[in-house]
């Protein structure tokens, strides 16, 4: 059983520019949830997605946008990145239902310069 | 979403047992009580999680206060690799369209050797 991947593991980017990041789901996972988690931090909720359509949204601005695809992976975009976008950025894959757990990549270290 | 409580930081021994409270003295009947853990450098792991009665599995014990407003997760015997941050989050069981983790700052346990 595969695991959830993402890419890239790091990014650098300045800010105003724009950036995508990816994450395989878990093989039979149909949500996908991502989370931003800054330096000393507990990962904070941004957004999910089910069956392609964001399911649910946390205290993050427009700019933070996503796409679930027909495989269930997905893509978080993030334009006129700001210095305090600078975090690592978590994936996590599940079924769609409250008792299951949720599956987590490695993350995608972005620093904002 | 409901709120936990836990200490900054634990330390243990290894090949000790560690036990680790949460409070979460504002649950209702429907929260399910999930642990997570990450490691340094990692994503968040599922570790355990339930409603009402203790569970065990294979990485931990969960036993939870009869009036379910505290539960404390049980690890048997620590080992160096159970260093990292261990997240108690309430996770409610009528969700709706909305599954998120809503993560604290957790405990960071230490295992000596």
């Amino acid at each position: 059983e595969t695991g959830v991947t993402q890419s890239p593991t790091h990014l650098i980017k300045t800010r105003g520019q724009q950036v995508t990041l990816r994450c395989s789901s878990q093989s039979g996972h149909n949500t996908v949830s991502w989370y931003q988690q800054a330096l000393g931090q507990g990962p904070q909720f941004i957004f999910q997605y089910y069956r392609e359509e964001e399911n649910g949204r946390g205290n993050f601005p427009p700019r933070f946008s996503g796409l679930q695809f027909p495989n269930y992976s997905s893509e978080l975009n993030v334009n006129a990145l700001e210095l305090d976008d600078s975090a690592l950025y978590l994936c996590a894959s599940s079924y769609r239902a409250p008792g299951y757990e949720q599956y987590f990549g490695p993350g995608t270290r972005l620093t904002v310069t | 979403d409901a709120k936990t409580t836990q200490p900054n930081s634990m330390e243990s021994n290894e090949e000790e047992p560690v036990h680790l409270p949460c409070n979460h003295s504002t649950i209702s009947g429907t929260d399910y009580i999930h642990w997570y853990r990450q490691l340094p450098s990692q994503g968040p792991e599922y570790v355990i999680h339930g409603l009402t009665s203790n569970v065990n599995n294979r990485m931990a014990s969960l036993a939870i206060a009869e009036d379910r407003k505290s539960s404390t997760l049980i690890l048997h015997r620590a080992t160096l690799r159970d260093a990292a941050v261990y997240y108690c989050i309430l996770r409610d069981v009528n969700g709706g369209s909305n599954y998120k983790l809503t993560f604290g700052k957790g405990t960071l346990l230490t295992v000596n050797p």
